[in-house]
């Protein structure tokens, strides 16, 4: 059972564009919201995380925004590039000492020059 | 500093064997985690090491087990091989009690099973 319900699946955006994926979760037993970007053959490195006493966090062109009621929190990427070409994952862990998390099945995100 | 390392890079095998993992977290790290990264899964938690104890499985059947030793380097071992545990198997690693719970990734085994 998917707990953490990731969209789209793949997205194309235009270079300039703004890039935006969505996730939605089901336990409301969540504490931290991270969002992971791997590139072909590489694992997957932190990109930006929020925790659920904050509704929105901008690190430079990525924004994660939070909504606690709706138990949803996505992605945007301003200005998209190239290099921004990748798979984006969400993710949400329990709170409490289990500290597992809980992952989105993916976003394939091609940005065309 | 050097990144969390996997070892093989690449790994073919048949059904019925037996595979093993490695992987060396970054220093100073002592958590260190197994995902199993399968086409259009995602990544699905396979089990978690701290301080040379599991503590925490993901729902893999008893056949994936590893364990973590004193450097804090850990081992994966998958036993009687199917074909669907074809996959790629990426270990991670983060400190004791990670400040925003940053785990990072090596790069990954890919494992091939025929």
């Amino acid at each position: 059972q998917q707990q953490v319900k990731q969209s789209p699946q793949s997205l194309i955006v235009q270079k300039g564009g703004i890039s935006i994926i969505n996730c939605a979760y089901e336990n409301t037993a969540f504490d931290y919201f991270p969002w992971y970007q791997q590139f072909p053959g590489k694992g997957p490195a932190l990109l930006i995380a929020i925790r659920p006493d904050v509704s929105e966090k901008k690190e430079g062109r990525f924004t994660i925004s939070f909504n606690k009621s709706a138990k949803q929190f996505s992605l945007h990427i301003m200005d998209s590039q190239p290099g921004d070409s990748a798979t984006y994952f969400c993710a949400a862990r329990r709170a409490g000492n289990n500290r597992k998390l809980i992952w989105g099945l993916g976003t394939s995100l091609a940005v065309n020059p | 500093e050097a990144g969390v390392t996997q070892s093989p890079t690449h790994l073919i095998k048949t059904r019925g064997q037996q595979a093993t993992l490695r992987c060396s977290p970054i220093s100073g790290h002592t958590s260190v985690y197994w995902y199993q990264q399968a086409l259009g899964l995602g990544l699905q938690f396979l089990l978690w090491y701290d301080e040379g104890e599991e503590r925490n499985r993901g729902n893999f059947p008893p056949r994936f087990s590893g364990r973590q030793f004193p450097n804090y380097s850990s081992e994966l071992n998958v036993n009687a091989l199917e074909l669907e545990d074809s996959a790629l198997y990426l270990c991670a690693s983060s400190l004791p009690d990670p400040v925003g719970g940053e785990l990072f990734f090596g790069e990954g085994s890919r494992l091939t099973v025929l």
